[in-house]
């Protein structure tokens, strides 16, 4: 099994507040991504990182933001939160071998009121 | 651009037969890798099995295997002695190889349920 955690597991919060979605993994892995997922639905990457101080937007647009200070944490932030937020969101990390999967966390369940 | 389509919203089975999900895409690479990813109802997303496009043997995993036609762009995932375990949500993935950057490229999923 992948070391690779994400906090918290819910979260219900009101709109307008400031939220980050911690992500953490041990394994050392220089490549890390951020999916958005609806119930029932497929993986859209909205964030990724190769390395510390790397970060690229993804396939689908995001409000969102990252960032990438050290290797083992990639936190993605929400400055002000809608309903338009709520969703699955998925943290993923991988070694740089070609042929290496990406391992996923939990995922966090985000629910804006 | 790469996509890949799963063209089975819904499948069902039951215990101890055997299933075929489907997944196609479409690409002008050759060189390039696919996955089947397992996500149980919320549960973590893990790994079933991987597929490398430069080899011709059907990768197999225990009771899952591939049957991969890379010249018509069809890479199904066949699962043997269904358990009741093996319900759940199955994405087909698809990512660039050689010096591409591999971010992955998911279908929109099969539903897998076991009947008992």
């Amino acid at each position: 099994e992948a070391d690779i955690y994400q906090t918290p597991r819910y979260l219900v919060i009101g709109t307008g507040k400031k939220i980050t979605l911690e992500c953490s993994q041990t394994m050392g892995h220089d490549k890390m991504y951020w999916y958005q997922q609806d119930p029932g639905m497929e993986l859209h990457l909205i964030h990724y990182s190769y390395g510390v101080n790397s970060t690229e937007k993804g396939d689908l647009s995001s409000e969102s933001t990252v960032s990438r200070i050290r290797t083992e944490h990639f936190p993605l932030t929400l400055e002000s939160a809608r309903p338009s937020h709520t969703s699955q969101y998925l943290c993923a990390s991988r070694s740089g071998g070609s042929n290496q999967p990406q391992h996923f966390g939990d995922g966090t369940r985000l629910s804006i009121l | 651009a790469q996509t890949v389509t799963q063209s089975q919203p819904e499948m069902s089975v039951q215990e101890a037969e055997t299933v075929t999900l489907s997944c196609t895409y479409d690409t002008s690479e050759s060189d390039y890798y696919l996955f089947w990813y397992k996500q149980p109802p919320s549960r973590q997303m893990i790994l079933v099995i991987r597929q490398e496009a430069y080899k011709q043997q059907n990768a197999t995993e225990n009771r899952f295997s591939v049957n991969f036609q890379k010249a018509a762009k069809s890479f199904s995932l066949k699962i043997s002695d269904s358990q009741l375990g093996d319900a759940a949500m199955y994405f087909c993935a698809y990512r660039s190889g050689g010096g591409s950057q591999g971010n992955l490229i998911f279908g929109k999923g099969t539903k897998l349920s076991v009947k008992p």
